[in-house]
This record gives C-alpha cells, structure tokens and sequence, in this order.
C-alpha cells in the first residue's frame, strides 16, 4: 500500500485558494512526489510533481517541508471544475517499482 | 482530450467471451501501464512495460493478457472474466519507466469502462 495519507474530503469557496495536505513520511531523499487529480468518469490528470524545493506551474503551486515528510497543494484561485479527487502519490509499500495511488482527497468547490 | 487514446470507452462482454482492450500513444513515451480502478477506489497498477518488454505484473490473474505490439500500442486481451472484473481500465505512459525516483509524470486515458456479465 501507498505511505502516503490525505484527508478524505475538503470543501472549498469558489475564488478562494485550495490547500490540500499530504503526510508522506516514508519518503526517500531522491523520490518525487506527484500530484493528480480525476474528474468525475475521466482518467487521472497530471498537476505537479517536486522533489525538494516548491514548484510553480499554470495549474497549481506545490510546497513541500524542508523536512520532505509532507507537501501542500495550493490551487491558489479554486473554480467549480476544480472538483474532482486530489492523489498525492508517493512510493509504495516495499517496493521502489511501484507508483502508487493513495485513497485521495475528494476537493469540492462550492459556489 | 487527453493524449493517450483508449478504445472502446465502453465494453460489456459475458463470462466466456474473449475481448481487447486498446491503448495508443504518440508522445514517443517508451513506457506504458495498465491500471484497474473499482468504484470510489484509487487506481491499481497491473501491469508496467518498458522499451516494449513486460517490466512489472502485479500478481495479475492470466485471463488479463497484456501485449505491447510496439512502443506507441498497448493492449489487454480479456478472456474468462468474472463479473468482479467489472471496473475503469485506465492506461498511461511515461517518458521513461517511471520509478519513484525519475522525473517522469504518467499520463492517462479516459479509460474503458469494462462490466462483465
């Protein structure tokens, strides 16, 4: 199994920033840590992925502590098509082959 | 739109009907995965290849059949399913086999929505 663990549910105002938390405190010094995010009947979509410093792209903002054990989503401007099931993916359970989907956290953005 | 392609998007096929499951991509990814998704679960990995050779098999049942023709294809043929079986099949690619430690995103299709009757 996934060592990582995410809340199961958020709420989130529309236009407010989305902060999504993930505890990944297995994590080993050269592992990444993905984001991804699914829609309602459609596949998973990639966001973001960071190693150890914060990274920045047009869809969402990624910190991750210093100490690497957990990381911070922001979707700094949350829309309605923002919805959707947040994984934080990390090593799996033993072995380094494995990406591993955690249980996620379900975002909803209300209006 | 997504730029992993699976067909069908939906397929409904009886205990001993044997099907196929298509995926294409044309990123130049040399890696490709098959993931099973039950109702309000995460994906589960199945099935990892790379450079067109199976890398990994997660202890998958034998009538899950994967086949890479080439680098830009992949399928799974189905045979002697069980109605457990029903579920999203999701298939991604990665530019390089994408261990934990690469940089290396997966990018997912919209998957086949497979029900076994």
């Amino acid at each position: 199994d996934a060592k990582t663990t995410q809340p199961t549910s958020m709420d989130c105002a529309e236009g407010r920033a989305a902060n999504l938390p993930c505890n990944h405190s297995t994590i080993s010094g050269n592992e990444y840590v993905y984001w991804y995010r699914q829609i309602h009947s459609q596949g998973p979509q990639y966001i973001i992925h960071g190693l150890k410093n914060n990274e920045t792209n047009e869809m969402a903002s990624l910190i991750i502590t210093e100490d690497r054990k957990s990381s911070t989503l922001i979707l700094p401007h949350a829309t309605l098509r923002d919805t959707a099931v947040y994984y934080c993916m990390g090593r799996g359970g033993g072995s380094n082959y494995k990406l591993t989907f955690g249980k996620g956290t379900l975002l909803t953005v209300n209006p | 739109d997504t730029e992993v392609t699976q067909t069908p998007k939906h397929l409904v096929m009886g205990m001993t009907n044997k099907k196929s499951l298509k995926c294409e991509q044309h990123m130049g990814h040399r890696a490709m995965y098959w993931y099973k998704q039950k109702a309000k679960k995460p994906p589960e990995l199945m099935f990892v290849y790379s450079y067109e050779k199976l890398s990994i098999n997660e202890s998958v049942p034998s009538r899950f059949s994967p086949e890479c023709p080439n680098s830009s294809l992949l399928n799974l043929h189905l045979h002697a399913l069980q109605p457990e079986d029903s579920a999203l099949y999701l298939c991604a690619s990665s530019q390089f086999l994408a261990l934990s430690s690469y940089n290396s995103p997966l990018h997912f299709g919209n998957g086949t929505r497979l029900t076994v009757t």
